[in-house]
């Protein structure tokens, strides 16, 4: 089955860039469908960040565009999510998922802690 | 932006009653709103797309309907792990997209 995975360091200095990857199993990114980074601070609710189509084509979160960048790698049949100048504020769960209709298959979500 | 407002905040039933719980979108997006269920310390679970359609392997105590800018999910007879927060989705102008604030459904 479709199966998603996050990866990433889970502490990142304040001003710094947050990086992470999303590897793709059980389905081809080339086939097909957006793929989205979703997020959720501490206690709160979800915050879509940005979507990519398998094509390279991106969108993005206006509150977030200036800092964000999502690229795709489907060689590698992986996506990634750059998250520039973050701060205490960005600190989340970071989700990956598949958009179809809706974003039906997540990953488990990795904790990004920007601290010093 | 397309603002999603969801009552109540926190739902206090007893497993075996019914659950009624709302989404308002700010602006009409048609049939375009889908739910979430999400449980403690899991990624959120997709329920319900485009309203009123059930993904993959959702019982059928879990229904969505509405149009336009209201929306309600109901779960028919409330199961022991049907407590937890439920989130909408609405996606007029996919893959842009926005979330509602969440409805924790607790037992009471």
């Amino acid at each position: 089955q479709v199966q998603l995975q996050e990866s990433g360091p889970g502490l990142v200095k304040p001003s710094e860039t947050l990086s992470l990857t999303c590897a793709v199993s059980g389905y081809s990114i080339s086939s097909g469908y957006y793929w989205g980074w979703i997020r959720q601070p501490p206690g709160k609710g979800l915050e879509w960040i940005g979507s990519i189509y398998h094509s390279g084509s991106t969108y993005y979160n206006p509150s977030l565009k200036s800092r964000v960048t999502i690229s795709v790698d489907t060689s590698k049949n992986q996506f990634s999510l750059k998250l520039s100048s973050v701060t205490a504020a960005d600190t989340a769960v970071y989700y990956c998922a598949r958009a179809t209709r809706a974003f039906d298959i997540w990953g488990q979500g990795t904790m990004v802690t920007v601290s010093s | 932006e397309i603002v999603l407002t969801q009552s109540p905040a926190t739902l206090s039933l007893s497993p075996g009653e019914r659950a009624t719980l709302s989404c308002r979108a700010s602006q009409s997006v048609s049939s375009y709103l889908a739910w979430y269920q999400q449980k403690p310390g899991q990624a959120p679970r997709l329920l319900i797309y485009d309203a009123s359609n059930r993904a993959t392997g959702i019982p059928a105590r879990f229904s969505g309907s509405g149009s336009g800018t209201d929306f309600t999910l109901t779960i028919s007879s409330l199961e022991p792990e049907d407590f937890a927060v439920y989130y909408c989705q609405q996606r007029s102008n996919w893959p842009e997209n926005t979330f509602g604030q969440g409805t924790k459904l607790e037992i009471k």
